[in-house]
């Protein structure tokens, strides 16, 4: 089935510095990836994602590339800012099997804003 | 329009015993899932319904979980007898189909003692 590796496990920024989270996955058919942010006591938030027919998605501060050749994808975080401080999960679907959508997710960044 | 509930928030129960979590979905949203987080690993898939079919019920851990969505409308999940390692925080998503977004409730948090 589906891995995905999630890199760091923990990410410590100044306020204003860039994010750079990132990912690599196993199975070539996957074909949509998301990034969940997860608040103390919340459940996990999309906050962007990317599928497979483009390299690269942007919103505002927030940006996604993908690279399928190699099969990695990243999440950028730009002008950083003490509430994006939260625990960062990418995942991966996983066409193989009877339930395309479900969702394979890394371990989770734990990302800091210090202001 | 409401999000996903979760109930309870917490649940702190013996080893042993039995809980039941009760996820409902966005109202309209076909497809309802199931995920754990166990002690700070990744969130992992337990199951899917597409109304109330088991499309995919993969990630179950063993007999002692059994998921229902009678109706096609909220879900239960239940653990009989509870193990200290089932403690985590369960999650339920819905999503109204193809590769849209999950929307995930907020979670219930198991404690097995």
């Amino acid at each position: 089935g589906e891995n995905v590796e999630q890199h760091p496990s923990t990410l410590s920024v100044q306020e204003g510095d860039s994010a750079v989270i990132k990912c690599t996955y196993s199975d070539s058919a996957s074909n949509y990836f998301p990034w969940y942010k997860q608040e103390l006591g919340k459940g996990p938030q999309l906050i962007i994602d990317i599928r497979s027919n483009v390299g690269e998605k942007k919103d505002q501060r927030i940006a996604v590339t993908l690279n399928k050749t190699a099969k990695h994808f990243s999440l950028h975080i730009t002008e950083t800012q003490p509430e994006d401080s939260a625990v960062y999960f990418c995942a991966a679907n996983s066409p193989r099997t009877s339930s395309n959508y479900k969702l394979t997710f890394g371990k989770g960044t734990l990302l800091t804003v210090n202001p | 329009e409401a999000g996903v509930t979760q109930f309870p928030s917490h649940s702190v129960i013996e080893k042993g015993q039995t809980v039941t979590l009760r996820c409902d979905p966005i109202s309209g949203h076909d497809n309802l899932y199931w995920y754990r987080r166990v002690m700070g690993k990744e969130i992992k898939f337990l199951l899917h319904f597409v109304k109330e079919s088991k499309q995919d019920e993969s990630g179950m851990p063993n007999n002692r979980f059994l998921a229902e969505r009678t109706g096609g409308t909220y879900s239960t999940l239940k653990v009989q007898p509870a193990e200290l390692e089932d403690s985590g925080v369960y999650f339920c998503a819905s999503t109204s189909g193809s590769l849209n977004e999950q929307f995930f409730g907020p979670g219930t948090r198991l404690t097995v003692l």
